[in-house]
């Protein structure tokens, strides 16, 4: 079983739709946790960046951590056919391995 | 402000050659770590650098070294090339050895073949 799960998709919605994508994980270590967006043959890009759980908003973008559940969530709103890419969730430990470990991504289509 | 750059671009070599990649990180970063991002995959681990020594490294084998220069650059070596080492190689960059906010660069595609 991998650390971090991530539906692979592809989810199409159509433009201005919500998006909900998720991550689960099984090492309570994770302290740290990020979302990526990676456009094609690119490198991933930083969006949202989160410390333990809570919630934090950015412009479009909210990004919520349940540590209880081990399950973080990014949400856009009213999405762009822009937002069309792969979205990768990781997460980072405090203490010990000094890597972000990854999600499989989810590929996103915004359909205009 | 130029953010984390890699050479070459695309690679091409053949089974039981040796590539070298190369990364400058992200002005003010002074650590550096290599990810290697199979088609369809998120990004695995392989190692980071911090004050020109390897501080940690991921599950892949010894074929995979890798340096890191007093400008902070960093270089990844791979030898005896597989087929399975067909990748996009990602280097990120970070501001101290503890901080992870890492900002990744365009990466290099490596086909084996």
């Amino acid at each position: 079983q991998k650390e971090v799960e991530q539906d692979p998709g592809p989810l199409s919605v159509p433009e201005g739709a919500i998006v909900s994508l998720n991550c689960t994980y099984s090492n309570s270590a994770f302290q740290y946790f990020m979302w990526y967006r990676q456009y094609s043959r690119k490198g991933p890009e930083l969006l949202m960046y989160t410390y333990s759980s809570g919630n934090k908003e950015d412009g479009r973008f909210t990004a919520q951590v349940d540590k209880s559940s081990k399950y973080i969530s990014l949400f856009i709103r009213d999405s762009q056919p822009s937002d069309s890419a792969t979205y990768l969730c990781a997460m980072f430990m405090d203490t010990g391995r000094r890597a972000l470990t990854f999600g499989s991504g989810t590929r996103l289509q915004v359909q205009p | 402000d130029a953010g984390v750059t890699q050479s070459p671009t695309h690679l091409i070599k053949t089974r039981g050659q040796q590539v070298t990649l190369r990364c400058s990180p992200k002005s003010g970063h002074d650590t550096v770590s290599w990810y290697q991002q199979a088609l369809g995959q998120g990004p695995q681990f392989i190692f980071q650098y911090y004050e020109e020594e390897e501080r940690q490294r991921g599950n892949f084998p010894d074929r995979f070294s890798g340096h890191q220069f007093p400008n902070y650059s960093s270089e990844l070596n791979v030898n005896a090339l597989l087929l399975g080492d067909s990748a996009l190689y990602l280097c990120a960059s970070s501001f101290g050895a503890d901080y992870n906010e890492q900002f990744f660069g365009p990466g290099t595609r490596l086909t084996v073949l």
